[in-house]
């Protein structure tokens, strides 16, 4: 079985300064890992993803995540936090081997960025 | 990217009532998702639609509650039947687009009163 831990329900970040979004997951085979963020009263937009290759992903808005696979994570960053960035963010996995197209989704992440 | 347009946007139902979502996606697409996202809660994967065959349905989740349809590869359709106000949710579509990434349409917002 899939699953993804986001292991803080808050991140509190002042504008400027570099935010780190922390995610974890466990999957049978290799996985795909994505990270979305939700606007309030929005749905979900698509940031960034890892298939296979090169470990550091970049991605929209800025932001980039790094696979890790011996600690089984896929933290995302990004270097200088905009209030923008205030928002919901969910980090997800898609077990290659399992039912093609679910994905897995954290508990999510409140990101708040202060002026 | 893949372009999903959600109708209704929101809506508030009466409870006993059913309520039907539509899906519409700008290219042809194999799968089709539909997920439920309730209040302060994450994501949960109801059932995948594909063309030609019945839904697939997650656990916890059954047809006669959430009766799909996916007439061609463009267009999905979720109903949410006979509501209770432990079904208002956020309805989200989602479909896989080019290199394997899952869009999501920007969500159904229902509210059963």
């Amino acid at each position: 079985a899939q699953s993804v831990a986001q292991p803080e329900d808050q991140v509190n970040v002042a504008e400027g300064n570099p935010l780190t979004v922390k995610c974890t997951y466990s999957v049978s085979g290799n996985p795909y890992l994505f990270w979305y963020v939700q606007y309030p009263n929005r749905g979900l937009q698509f940031l960034l993803k890892y298939i296979t290759g090169d470990n550091l992903v970049k991605g929209s808005y800025g932001f980039e995540a790094e696979f890790n696979k011996s600690q089984t994570s896929f933290h995302l960053k990004k270097p200088s936090a905009l209030v923008s960035d205030s928002a919901l963010y969910f980090c997800a996995v898609r077990d290659i081997h399992g039912s093609w197209g679910k994905l897995q989704f954290g508990a999510g992440t409140q990101v708040v960025v202060t002026p | 990217s893949a372009v999903i347009s959600q109708k209704p946007s929101r809506d508030i139902c009466q409870r006993g009532t059913s309520l039907t979502i539509q899906c519409q996606v700008d290219s042809q697409v194999t799968m089709m998702f539909w997920y439920r996202q309730q209040p302060g809660q994450s994501l949960t994967l109801i059932a995948t639609a594909n063309q030609g065959s019945e839904a697939t349905y997650e656990s916890g989740f059954v047809i006669d509650k959430f009766p799909i349809s996916r007439p061609n590869l463009t267009f999905s359709t979720l109903t949410v039947s006979n509501m209770s106000p432990e079904d208002s949710s956020i309805y989200l579509c989602s479909v896989e687009g080019v290199g394997n990434t899952i869009y999501f349409g920007e969500g159904s917002w229902l509210t059963v009163v």
